[in-house]
């Protein structure tokens, strides 16, 4: 089992370039998160879906888009990359039924110049 | 508004010694509290989850305690090693939404 994985782990971005973060998950959750850390801010939740073709805003939804089209991927977009949106980006999967743990992935450096 | 508060400065200790980190927490009504400790340059990992109508939790050397009355959990971590040096975080869960709301974490420095 390989977890939660995302690709890529670090990218450069220039103001106004476009890119899709990929989360994976192989262990058939139905909940899966997108979440950025910022330096004393925690995390903060961005979307989550609660299964396939779902999706749902979280607390800081602007500027991002999300897809579930299959139940074991959860794919971020940047249309637009602002340098506010430099961050580092975590992934995160949930069995349904809620009051479970979540599982992270190992996170993706984004860096917008 | 919705708050939640981890000890922003971090916490040095000895080793051997007891280390309690708090979260407190207002305007929620928490069904439940996860702690998850996350290690520099990685994801978090769940260590814990207390429910509402649970005091106290422990699992090997680590207790959280759950207050919903003061709005607090206290997560202790006895006997500490420098292996336990990270930063903790407390999460609520977010009514309604399925989705967890974090604290800012607290970094926690064991001392040899």
């Amino acid at each position: 089992n390989a977890g939660v994985t995302q690709t890529p782990k670090f990218r450069v971005l220039k103001t106004g370039q476009s890119m899709t973060l990929l989360c994976a998950q192989d262990m058939n959750h139905e909940y899966m998160y997108w979440y950025r850390q910022d330096p004393g801010m925690g995390l903060r939740l961005i979307h989550y879906s609660v299964g396939e073709g779902t999706t749902a805003k979280g607390e800081v939804p602007d500027g991002y888009n999300v897809s579930r089209l299959k139940k074991q991927n959860f794919l971020l977009g940047l249309e637009s990359a602002a340098p506010s949106q430099t961050s580092v980006y975590f992934c995160a999967s949930m069995v349904s039924g809620g009051a479970n743990e979540q599982f992270f992935g190992p996170g993706t450096r984004l860096t917008v110049l | 508004s919705q708050k939640i508060e981890q000890n922003s400065e971090a916490l040095n200790i000895q080793e051997g010694k007891t280390a309690t980190l708090t979260c407190n927490y207002t305007n929620y009504s928490p069904a439940y509290l996860q702690w998850y400790r996350q290690d520099p340059g990685r994801g978090p990992v769940f260590l814990l989850l207390i429910r509402e109508n649970e005091k106290e939790k422990r699992k090997e050397r680590l207790k959280v305690t759950f207050d919903t009355t003061l709005k607090q959990s206290l997560f202790h971590i006895t006997a500490s090693q420098p292996a336990d040096s990270a930063t903790y975080l407390c999460a609520l869960d977010n009514t309604g939404r399925r989705a967890l709301t974090f604290g800012s974490g607290t970094r926690l420095q064991v001392q040899p």
